[in-house]
């Protein structure tokens, strides 16, 4: 258990709908970063919190926007969904601000299908 | 344009036996490496890392291998063991991009009893 908690684990609506993911990082961590990964993809970085501020952005596209919460979990937003957005959303966190020579510690994922 | 790349996406291993999994990167500003390993329905999890400044790192039955110059990586599993079987990822980062590791498409690795 990496202590990282992401709800849904599932997930499935429609073309054009919007929704929230969840994550709640590992207990002292103060970073969050959220990544995509697609069928026969790897984890694309989509965006990082830290301490409750944008630190650094990915291949974030505009429709999804993300925010970090003074307890410091996080919410994806998806909106306008497209059929290609299906795929699995990876939360994960780590202690500090850089991701050099840190490792990270991944949540088991959402799964989202959008039909 | 993909910085990380495992070129195998598959590989089968008899138990006992090494397993051997590549990763080549493009960037050269690229000065550390990590091994995640994801078993089905469950997030990655870090294995092992390795800096640059080194060409070996050693964890139990896991060794990884940087070889700069040549722009590549690889980790070895010795002896195999059928709980193996998972897809393992290489990643990179560079100190003086400090936003965003860079994953790797994955090696999924099937150790046969």
């Amino acid at each position: 258990d990496s202590g990282v908690t992401q709800t849904p684990k599932h997930l499935i609506t429609a073309t054009g709908q919007r929704v929230t993911l969840r994550c709640s990082p590992r207990s002292g961590d103060l970073s969050v970063y959220w990544y995509q990964q697609s069928l026969d993809q790897g984890l694309q970085f989509l965006i990082q919190y830290y301490n409750g501020e944008e630190r650094a952005k990915g291949n974030i596209l505009e429709r999804f926007s993300a925010q970090q919460f003074p307890d410091l979990h996080s919410e994806l937003n998806l909106s306008s969904l497209e059929l290609g957005d299906s795929a699995l959303y990876f939360c994960a966190s780590s202690v500090g601000a850089d991701t050099y020579n840190s490792p990270l510690h991944f949540g088991n994922g959402t799964r989202l299908t959008v039909t | 344009d993909q910085q990380v790349k495992q070129n195998s996406p598959s590989l089968s291993v008899q138990e006992g036996r090494i397993s051997i999994l590549n990763c080549d990167y493009t960037n050269s500003m690229f000065d550390y490496f990590l091994w995640y390993k994801k078993y089905p329905a469950e997030g990655p999890t870090f294995l092992i890392s390795i800096s640059s400044i080194k060409d070996k790192n050693e964890d139990g039955r896991f060794t990884v291998f940087l070889n700069k110059s040549a722009k590549h990586l690889s980790l070895h599993i010795v002896p195999s063991q059928p709980g193996d079987s998972a897809v393992y990822f290489c990643a990179a980062s560079a100190e003086t991009s400090y936003d965003k590791v860079i994953f790797g498409p994955g090696t999924s690795l099937s150790v046969i009893p």
